[in-house]
């Protein structure tokens, strides 16, 4: 298998512009994570997803931000408008919930976005 | 204005030493604890994890310690090598109710291995 897959790996765009991340989580994995990775915050937990549904979007951290799961093989994260702010590196992470290895998640690579 | 940054913890080692690195957890109801690896330019990884009713356990070269009493966890690499150069994590698993595998992050130590 080629692990989590994210697109793009990096993303400049202008304030005030649409932003869509994009991942392809693991075949076979139920639960999809997406997280935040910031030196000010850390890793962050945004949102997650559970069979393709929304288990808790409360790491959200405004309006601007929505993500979508329209099937078990893809998820997207986006950021309507974009601020200086939200330059992050921003990771998927896929795992088995109820397979006996719920604490090993599998990272992608990281989309590594700046908003100028 | 200047940013302030999170200020990681920082261990420095010789190639062939031992390494500790320690974590304090907050919440007593989590049931695992988990270290990750973050190497430069890449996601976390999973290295090893230790369910909330035990006191050790051990892996390839790795060993996690859990004191619940202080709510410490640590790790220990024997036998530090440069590859094992990273920001280290621990994490934490509650698997009650509807979490899902859901893991809260630590804020990470950065481990150096000079050869």
């Amino acid at each position: 298998d080629a692990g989590v897959i994210q697109s793009p790996r990096h993303e400049v765009t202008e304030m005030g512009q649409e932003v869509t991340l994009r991942c392809k989580p693991i075949s076979g994995h139920n639960s999809l994570f997406w997280y935040r990775q910031t030196m000010m915050r850390g890793l962050e937990l945004l949102i997650y997803f559970n069979n393709n549904v929304p288990i808790d979007d409360s790491g959200m951290p405004e309006d601007r931000f929505s993500a979508k799961m329209p099937n078990a093989s893809f998820s997207t994260l986006k950021i309507q408008p974009s601020e200086p702010r939200d330059s992050a590196v921003y990771f998927c992470a896929s795992n088995i919930f109820g397979g006996g290895r719920d604490t090993e998640a599998f990272f992608g690579q990281g989309t590594r976005l700046t908003v100028v | 204005g200047e940013s302030v940054g999170l200020h990681l913890p920082t261990l420095s080692v010789q190639e062939g030493d031992n390494s500790i690195i320690n974590c304090a957890y907050s919440n007593s109801a989590s049931d695992y604890f988990i270290w990750y690896k973050q190497e430069s330019g890449k996601g976390p990884q999973f290295i090893i994890d230790i369910r909330s009713n035990m006191d050790k356990r051990q892996g390839q070269r790795v060993t996690v310690l859990l004191n619940k009493t202080v709510k410490h966890l640590s790790l220990q690499i024997a036998a530090t090598q440069p590859g094992d150069s990273a920001v280290y994590f621990c994490a934490e698993n509650f698997a009650g109710g509807t979490s899902y595998g859901k893991l809260t992050f630590g804020q990470g130590t950065i481990l150096t291995v000079h050869p």
